[in-house]
């Protein structure tokens, strides 16, 4: 166990429609890293914030959004799904303040299949 | 830009060692390795830092080549329980104080009894 929850461990849900994901770090980590994963694209780097901020972004589409709430737990935002976004979602944490180096810690993904 | 692994599928006896290999086209910052068994999160497995310190696993071992942006994975006397796809991560610049991790498609490892 990281120590990083993320729910619902599934979703399904038809194509057109929105739907959040929710994620909390491990204590103390103020990072929090989103992935995509599909069976041909491995992992996906999203997008990452830090203590509220948004610190670093990936392969993220126009309809995909996030954010970092006060208490630092992070939500991914996914609208006008389709079916290609059917996928492994999974979020990461980890202690860093500014620095590379730092080792994430990914919690167990939702699973998400559009209809 | 993603890294490349190589190779994509390797079958192991118990016992038996194996490579994987991980190259980039771009200068990196650091390697990271992770490893992530069926159906379960990705795992961190170690750091591999530019001049040569390196961060994580006891029993597994790597090396980083800077000059050719290179990382390698060793697994010596594998074990069942390193069974699982291994991916690598490239750290780079991607911004004013933030740095992007990469990981390439992954590799597959599977040992056998």
């Amino acid at each position: 166990d990281s120590g990083v929850t993320q729910t619902p461990k599934h979703l399904i849900t038809a194509t057109g429609q929105r739907v959040t994901l929710r994620c909390s770090p491990r204590s103390g980590d103020l990072s929090v890293y989103w992935y995509q994963q599909s069976l041909d694209q491995g992992l996906q780097f999203l997008i990452q914030y830090y203590n509220g901020e948004e610190r670093a972004k990936g392969n993220i589409l126009e309809r995909f959004s996030a954010q970092q709430f006060p208490d630092l737990h992070s939500e991914l935002n996914l609208s006008s799904l389709e079916l290609g976004d059917s996928a492994l979602y999974f979020c990461a944490s980890s202690p860093v303040t500014s620095g590379p180096y730092n080792e994430q810690f990914f919690g167990p993904g939702t699973r998400l299949t559009v209809l | 830009q993603q890294p490349v692994q190589s190779p994509q599928a390797v079958i192991l006896r118990e016992g038996e060692d194996a490579v994987i290999n991980c190259s980039s086209s771009k200068a990196l910052y650091s390697v990271h390795w992770y490893r992530q068994k069926h159906g379960e999160a990705p795992v961190f497995l170690m750091i591999l830092l530019k001049g040569g310190e390196q961060k994580g696993h006891d029993k597994i071992s790597a090396s980083f080549n800077e000059k050719k942006q290179q990382s390698s994975l060793y697994l010596t006397a594998s074990q069942l329980s390193y069974s699982g796809t291994y991916f690598c991560g490239t750290e780079r610049r991607a911004g004013a104080g933030s740095y992007q991790l990469t990981f390439g498609k992954g590799t597959k490892l599977s040992v056998i009894p």
